[in-house]
């Protein structure tokens, strides 16, 4: 069965950092991409950045590029997303998701989220 | 980057109703289009992908349909599980982008 838990969710400053892991498990990380998907309270889904099996495709969102980074440890079967400079826009329920398609992708299973608060 | 359009914002249904659910792409995204339910406090769940293909275990009563630039998503009859938001997300192309979500509520 596969699942998805994430972890690291937190309430931090502006301006501060915050890293939220992803524990998956009934599929490899190293043979599937996954992404980060966001949604701010009571609002819709952004799709936030993505990684590839092999790790050698990295993508992200614009409102997020050179402030967050997507990495993640095959060996722990673990996907991670390392967020600084955050600021209040970036407060959101954060989901991993595993990737379907070839290129580009959709979102075949989600984890539960992990809530990010940025507020002074 | 293409953007991704919704209608109606809410639709308010009977039970055993059918329920009609459009989505637009400012391009065109061929069939690469997905529909996602999300209910209250969850995640969302794939329904469709491909613009017509069922994901695993969803019921034959949701259809999607479509191509190029206008989609569709059908309830046949709505069940009262069926209460919920719904989203597309185009994979076209990057920036991957949903739609803004319907919300499909009782009448």
């Amino acid at each position: 069965e596969v699942q998805l838990l994430e972890s690291g969710g937190d309430f931090v400053q502006p301006g501060g950092s915050l890293r939220l892991a992803c524990a998956a498990s009934g599929f490899t990380i190293s043979n599937n991409a996954v992404s980060w998907v966001r949604q701010a309270p009571g609002k819709g889904l952004e799709w936030v950045s993505t990684i590839t099996g092999r790790g050698t495709g990295i993508y992200y969102a614009d409102s997020v590029r050179g402030r967050f980074t997507i990495s993640k440890d095959t060996s722990k079967n673990t996907l991670f997303l390392q967020m600084d400079s955050l600021r209040a826009d970036d407060s959101a329920i954060y989901y991993c998701a595993r990737n379907m398609g070839h290129v580009t992708y959709y979102f075949d299973y989600w984890g539960q989220g992990a809530l990010v608060t940025v507020s002074s | 980057e293409i953007v991704v359009t919704q209608s109606p914002a809410t639709l308010s249904v009977s039970p055993g109703e059918r329920a009609t659910l459009s989505c637009r792409a400012s391009q065109s995204v061929s069939s690469n289009l997905a529909w996602y339910q999300q209910k209250p406090g969850q995640a969302p769940r794939l329904l469709i992908f491909g613009a017509s293909a069922r994901a695993t275990g969803i019921p034959a009563r949701f259809s999607g349909s479509g191509s190029g630039t206008e989609f569709t998503l059908t309830i046949s009859s709505l069940q009262s599980d069926d209460f919920a938001v719904y989203y597309c997300q185009q994979f076209n192309n990057w920036p991957l982008t949903f739609g803004g979500g319907t919300k499909v509520e009782i009448k």
